[in-house]
């Protein structure tokens, strides 16, 4: 199975902040890379696919770039609705894997 | 707008079985793969099990493999997971999830475009 990590596993962050995760896969996965928000109790939520296409509907503060075995998440600036755990996932291969996430907190 | 609701979570003594279904709306149901991916509490995503439009491929997490079984009816626009010699490692939240597929030249990319909001599993005596 294909490994994904993200670091960092948490980060404390402002409103208006720029933020930066990143994702790491243990083999290159070319751009088979998604991108997930997920608040308390609810549902992951699709931020990006493909490594770069924003999901209809994400603001385009977030963005997606990457390719092989380095990705990163931006928040341009960061919002008070950001707050949240982000996931990587590869679909290079089955099983899809997620990384352990990374969350946003305030700071 | 897609739709994806599920049902069947509970509470459930170890060795036993359950069945989860997820019921899907706002969408031609046989036209995507459809996938259930879990969360234990407080602990990251884990795909358990996906299957195709047409039932013809199905995949399981090693996790589950031999315990859970897939399935779908898509004239009822549903999907099925029967978990069965449950463990206690398979308490979770329990979504249902609906692919999308690009094809670029020789590449197809998928992701998980829908989710549902979860059914909760708990396997403890």
């Amino acid at each position: 199975d294909i490994q994904m990590t993200q670091s960092p596993s948490s980060l404390s962050a402002s409103v208006g902040d720029r933020v930066t995760i990143t994702c790491r896969a243990s083999q290159s996965i070319s751009r088979y890379l998604n991108w997930y928000q997920q608040k308390p109790g609810k549902a992951p939520n699709l931020l990006i696919y493909v490594a770069s296409t924003l999901q209809s509907g994400v603001p385009s503060r977030f963005s997606g770039s990457g390719s092989g075995t380095d990705f990163t998440l931006t928040i341009s600036s960061l919002q008070p609705e950001d707050f949240a755990t982000y996931y990587c996932q590869q679909s290079y291969n089955t099983p899809p894997t997620f990384g352990p996430g990374t969350k946003v907190d305030v700071k | 707008e897609v739709q994806l609701v599920e049902s069947g979570g509970g509470l459930v003594q170890p060795g036993r079985s359950l069945r989860l279904s997820c019921a899907a709306s706002g969408l031609n149901f046989d036209d995507y793969a459809m996938h259930w991916v879990r969360q234990a509490p407080g602990k990251g995503l884990e795909w358990v099990s996906g299957i195709s439009w047409n039932s013809g491929g199905m995949g399981y997490a090693d996790s589950v493999k031999g315990r859970f079984t897939i399935s779908r009816d898509n004239a009822k626009n549903s999907l099925y997971l029967q978990m069965n010699s449950l463990r206690p490692e398979d308490t979770a939240v329990y979504f249902c999830a609906k692919s999308k597929l690009q094809y670029s030249g020789f590449e197809e990319y998928n992701w998980f475009d829908s989710w549902g909001q979860g059914t909760l599993v708990t396997v403890s005596s």
